[in-house]
Order: structure tokens, then sequence, then C-alpha cells
């Protein structure tokens, strides 16, 4: 199916845990990011990539690894859970970056991850 | 201080009501973007702009870079228009990164 999808879409896990949260998307868009969503805050990055094997931070990237190999897949690893890691997660993609003015380059969104941590 | 502040945080409206949300921004932005988040989660774009306004159907976005401040109208409301309607600025050089206002919940009433 074409689009921009998550898995899981639930996820409950205990403080320390590994946790791998994926995202897969079947337009070859370059773009790719990971954005969490918390009350009062609103969408925070993490991380983004340009392109495959093109990685780097955002806003909130402590706790978080990330990699592409793939220009279809960017997979988000949270290492060693924390309960301050519980939040909705959301993938998107675009064909640019986020700021550049064309019609085309438009941002699409992953369904979202909800990831609890006890 | 947030740098990207939206207005109202919570919006109740009749059905064939006319909206406006509001966005304020202190820094400097190539773009600005609004979302719609519907219950459930799902965010969709809806517009990006840099100047003037754009229009989608019943929705109108429109944005004055000297006073920094975007708009999103919808005209005859609908009950499916409720949703959470987020603005997003793209920092001019940081073009991937996004900073987010945390959204108004819309609720149209039928």
């Amino acid at each position: 199916d074409a689009g921009i999808t998550q898995s899981p879409r639930y996820k409950i896990t205990e403080t320390g845990r590994q946790v791998t949260l994926m995202c897969h998307q079947t337009w070859s868009h370059s773009y790719m990011f990971w954005y969490r969503q918390d009350l009062g805050h609103g969408l925070r990055l993490i991380y983004y990539s340009a392109a495959a094997d093109i990685t780097d931070k955002g806003e909130v990237p402590d706790g978080y690894v990330v990699s592409r190999s793939k220009t279809e897949n960017f997979p988000l690893t949270l290492e060693s859970a924390t309960r301050s890691q519980t939040s909705v997660y959301f993938c998107a993609s675009s064909p640019l970056g986020g700021s550049t003015l064309s019609g085309a380059n438009v941002l699409t969104f992953g369904a979202g991850s909800r990831l609890t941590v006890l | 201080k947030n740098e990207v502040e939206q207005s109202p945080q919570n919006l109740t409206a009749q059905e064939g009501e006319f909206i406006t949300i509001n966005c304020s921004y202190s820094v400097g932005i190539s773009a600005l973007h609004w979302l719609q988040q519907h219950p459930g989660g799902g965010i969709v774009s809806l517009f990006m702009l840099s100047s003037g306004k754009k229009k989608h159907g019943r929705l109108i976005a429109t944005i004055n870079i000297q006073e920094k401040h975007s708009s999103l109208h919808i005209t005859a409301s609908h009950p499916r228009d409720s949703a959470v309607y987020i603005c997003a600025g793209s920092r001019p050089g940081a073009t991937n990164k996004l900073i987010f206002g945390t959204g108004t919940l819309l609720a149209v009433q039928p």
C-alpha cells in the first residue's frame, strides 16, 4: 500500500528496555522526520534524515538513536526507555526539506505510535 | 514563551459559523504550515505559505510577514471540521526544523 506506515501503533514497555519504532514510506521521499507529541509541548523534532545514511539531531534527541540504511525506512530506537519517553511518536516524510517553497513539498505524517513506558 | 503561539487554545462553534484560528510567531521563518489532527491522531498538512493567502475548499490561510501573524479561516463550518489545528514555522536556513504551536482544539456542534 502506498503511503507512510508506522509500527507498532501501540506499545507498552518497561523502564530500561530497548524499543524500536518503525517507519516505512513508499514514495521515495528524501526527507524523513521523527517527532514526539506531548500535552503542552506540541510536536517536537527528535531526529531527521535528508537521505539514506544522512541523519541529524532535532530539538530533543537525547535517549534516541536513528538509522537510515534505505531511503524508505527510518527506524527510531529508544536504547533504554525511560518514563519521560512516554509519548505519541509521529514519523513524517517530504520530497524536500520542510521549508522548501514548492507546492509539491508537503509533509506527510504517519498515523502515530503511542508508547507507554512503565 | 513559545516561539509559535496559537489562539484560542479551545474553540466551540455552531455548524455554519465562520471560524478564525490565529498564529503568531516571534522568530523569523521562511514558511508557515497549517496542519489538522483529527481525534485518533492522524495529522494532515493543510497549507504551506510564505506570503499572501491560500484557499482550499472552505479553508483559507493568510499570512502577514511584517506582523508575524497567520490566520486559518473555516467558512460554513461543519462538525467534520472538529479537530486540532496546528501551525508550525520553518526556520530560514534550518530547513527541516519546524517550530510547532501547541494547537487549537476546535469543536463544531450540529
